[in-house]
C-alpha cells in the first residue's frame, strides 16, 4: 500500500498568512490522483481538491494545490479563522486507497 | 440533495460481528463506486474498502486480513459493511462515501460509531 506522509504535523499561523501543507508518497501516484480533505470536529471530511490541483465544487479560491509523482502541496493563500481544521491528503491512484496522517492547522 | 445515512453501529464484544448499512438518496447508487472509511476516536482517517458500481470489483486495506466484506444492493439504494472477528482497535466511526465522476470521495455520511469492548 502507498504510504502518504504529511508535514508538518501541526501548524499555527496568523490570520491572513499564507499556508503550505505537504504530502509525500512512498511511490509514484498513478495519474496524480491525489485529493485533499478538510475535517472539522464532529463533521465528516469535506473534499477540497481532487486530481492534485482541481478545486471541488464550492471551494473558495484561496485553496489551491499542486504537485506530481510523489510530492504534493496544498496552499491556502490567506488563512481565515474558518480554515482551522485537520487536513488530509488521499491517494486514489491505486485500487487500495490510502490517507495521510493529517496536518492540524491552528490559528494564532 | 445527495444524502448518505449510515446505521447499524453500536457496542459489540471482541470477536463479535456487526453489519453496517448506508442508505443513499439524491443520486443513482448504481452509477458510482462506493467506499468505507473509518476514524478511530481522536485519530486520522483510514480507508477501509471500496466496491465498484456493479459490485464486481472489491478492494480492501490489507490490515483487515479479510475480516470485513463490503457489498451493495443498488435496487434498494444500500451499501453494506459486514465486520467479523472484531477487535478493540476496530473501534471507530465508520463513514460511507461516494466516489464522484471524475473526482473522488465527494459526498460522505455522518458516520456510524462502532465500539468494540468487553
Amino acid at each position: 500500500e502507498t504510504i502518504l506522509t504529511q508535514s508538518p504535523g501541526t501548524l499555527s499561523v496568523s490570520p491572513g498568512e499564507r499556508v503550505t501543507l505537504s504530502c509525500r508518497a512512498s511511490e509514484r501516484i498513478s495519474n496524480d490522483f491525489v485529493a485533499w480533505f478538510q475535517q472539522k470536529p464532529g463533521h465528516p471530511p469535506r473534499l477540497l481538491i481532487y486530481g492534485a490541483s482541481s478545486r471541488a465544487t464550492g471551494i473558495p479560491d484561496r485553496f489551491s494545490a499542486s504537485g506530481s509523482v510523489t510530492d504534493f502541496t496544498l496552499t491556502i493563500s490567506a488563512m481565515q479563522p474558518e480554515d482551522v481544521a485537520v487536513y488530509y491528503c488521499h491517494q486514489y491512484g491505486s485500487a487500495v486507497n490510502t490517507f495521510g496522517q493529517g496536518t492540524r492547522l491552528e490559528i494564532k | 440533495e445527495v444524502r448518505l445515512v449510515e446505521s447499524g453501529g453500536g457496542l459489540v464484544k471482541p470477536g463479535g460481528s456487526l453489519r453496517l448499512s448506508c442508505v443513499v438518496s439524491g443520486f443513482t447508487l448504481g452509477d458510482h463506486t462506493m467506499h468505507w472509511v473509518r476514524q478511530a476516536p481522536g485519530k486520522g482517517l483510514e480507508w477501509v474498502s471500496s466496491i465498484s458500481s456493479r459490485g464486481n470489483y472489491i478492494y480492501a486495506t490489507a490490515s483487515l486480513k479479510g475480516r470485513f466484506t463490503v457489498s451493495r444492493d443498488n435496487a434498494n439504494n444500500s451499501l453494506y459493511l459486514d465486520m467479523h472477528s472484531l477487535r478493540d482497535d476496530d473501534t471507530a466511526r465508520y463513514f460511507c462515501a461516494r466516489h464522484g465522476w471524475g473526482t473522488t470521495l465527494d459526498f460522505w455520511g455522518q458516520g456510524a460509531l462502532v465500539t468494540v469492548s468487553s
